[in-house]
């Protein structure tokens, strides 16, 4: 078992520049989440997949946010232009499309930490 | 919107015993988790509560109240290893539109427990 993997771990990049995230679920989690976290601050809702259909965005998700799941499998996040103000970890996060207790558990990845200079 | 609140921190000794409160304001609402997160990791879940009652997970219960829009975490027996922040987390019903399994989380209690 591999867990929810993510990858870089950590990205350190310039005001202005694109970046681009991935995350690999847990391979029979249809459900894929991203999620931001600052300092302080518990992780805040990006956007959701169900296996390759994007459901939901966040309005707090500019036009600079885009995220991709191809396959419905892994998941990209990419940020273009970045802002001093993107810096966060950023967290994807996976859960299997069950009922009851099972449904409510999401499995978080150890998240990629990006630094905007 | 759904908003959260929960304290900022919480301090305890070894083999304690400590409750963390949540309340919550919501637009809908479907049950309450709570995770666990230790300082440069991730979030891990520890419990939900989509019904009234106490849940139990060896030394972690959750208990939650739905006419009172409030929740605890209790954690008994405390050890060094609990020390981390806790975030209790909302998930929406997806009845206006939004994700049915959306997590809002609260801004989380560091709990530090001491020797």
């Amino acid at each position: 078992d591999t867990g929810v993997s993510q990858d870089p771990r950590h990205k350190i990049t310039k005001r202005g520049q694109n970046v681009t995230f991935r995350c690999d679920p847990i391979s029979e989690h249809n459900r894929l989440y991203w999620y931001r976290q600052t300092l302080g601050q518990g992780p805040e809702f990006l956007t959701y997949f169900q296996n390759e259909a994007q459901l939901e965005k966040s309005r707090l998700l500019s036009d600079r946010f885009s995220a991709e799941r191809p396959k419905g499998s892994f998941s990209t996040l990419e940020i273009q232009r970045t802002e001093q103000g993107d810096s966060a970890m950023y967290l994807c996060a996976s859960s299997p499309q069950t009922s009851g207790r099972a449904d409510s558990e999401q499995f978080f990845g150890p998240g990629t930490r990006l630094t905007v200079l | 919107g759904q908003s959260l609140e929960q304290p900022s921190e919480v301090t305890a000794v070894e083999g304690a015993i400590v409750q963390i409160n949540c309340t919550y304001q919501t637009s809908g609402f479907y049950g309450l988790s709570w995770y666990q997160q230790h300082d440069g990791g991730a979030p891990t879940f520890l419990s939900y509560n989509g019904l009234d009652g106490l849940e139990e997970t060896g030394r972690f219960s959750s208990f939650l109240s739905r006419s009172d829009s409030y929740g605890y975490l209790l954690l008994q027996e405390l050890q060094m290893k609990d020390s981390a922040s806790y975030f209790c987390a909302v998930r929406d019903d997806g009845r206006r539109g939004s994700t049915l399994g959306r997590l809002y989380f609260g801004r989380g209690t560091q709990l530090t427990v001491w020797p």
